[in-house]
């Protein structure tokens, strides 16, 4: 099983800050198939990142994705008030497993 | 529009059964493999199971195989989860998912399960 462990556990930022999340797998993610999800209390998680590093339909472009191989980034690039969630990576080739997320605060 | 929306949830004593399905509209369902995903209260995602588009390739994490069964229905649009032997450690938020080109692209609302006695 490719364990995902996800970095920082909370990062607390101000509007307009820059937020680095960090994903790493323990082996390769096979075709880059790492995807990003964005969770708000109570709701559904959404899709924010696909293949890396593609938006999903109707993602700001603030949010962008880098990485290959085990380690990968979500990026945001001007932090919004609304960007106040959890977010999971997920590796989606095969088993599908998720990181244990990091919860983004804003200040 | 776009949507999934699951039921079936409850409360449900450990050993028990309960089936829960998922219904799709504004898209054609018989395209996607579909999969399950749960939440247990305050923790993060799982991926329980998931199906081919036919049916006939399924998939499930260790943790559920033998005792949850994913099926879906294409004429109906409906994709299940069949789940027995339940224990208190599955109890969580269970929702369906479309996979997309590239990961989980819509997601259902949800539906609790809660296995207690």
């Amino acid at each position: 099983e490719n364990v995902l462990t996800q970095s920082p556990g909370t990062l607390s930022l101000s509007p307009g800050e820059r937020a680095t999340l960090s994903c790493r797998a323990s082996q390769s993610v096979s075709n880059n198939y790492l995807a990003w999800y964005q969770q708000k209390p109570g709701q559904a998680p959404r899709l924010v990142i696909y293949g890396a590093s593609s938006r999903a339909t109707g993602i700001p472009d603030r949010f962008s994705g880098s990485g290959s191989g085990t380690d990968f980034t979500l990026t945001i690039s001007r932090l919004e008030p609304e960007d106040s969630a959890v977010y999971y990576c997920q590796q989606y080739g095969g088993w599908k497993t998720f990181g244990q997320g990091t919860t983004v605060e804003i200040k | 529009e776009v949507q999934l929306v699951e039921s079936g949830g409850g409360l449900v004593q450990p050993g028990g059964s309960l089936r829960l399905s998922c219904a799709a509209s504004g898209f054609t369902f018989s395209n996607f493999w579909m999969s399950w995903v749960r939440q247990a209260p305050g923790i993060g995602l799982e991926w329980v199971a998931n199906i081919r588009q036919d049916g006939r390739e399924k998939g499930y994490v260790d943790s559920v195989k033998g005792r949850f069964t994913i099926s879906r229905d294409n004429a109906k649009s409906s994709l299940y989860l069949q789940m027995d032997s339940l224990r208190v450690e599955d109890t969580a938020v269970y929702y369906c998912a479309r996979e997309g080109k590239g990961g989980f692209d819509i997601w259902g609302q949800g539906t609790m399960v809660t296995v207690s006695s």
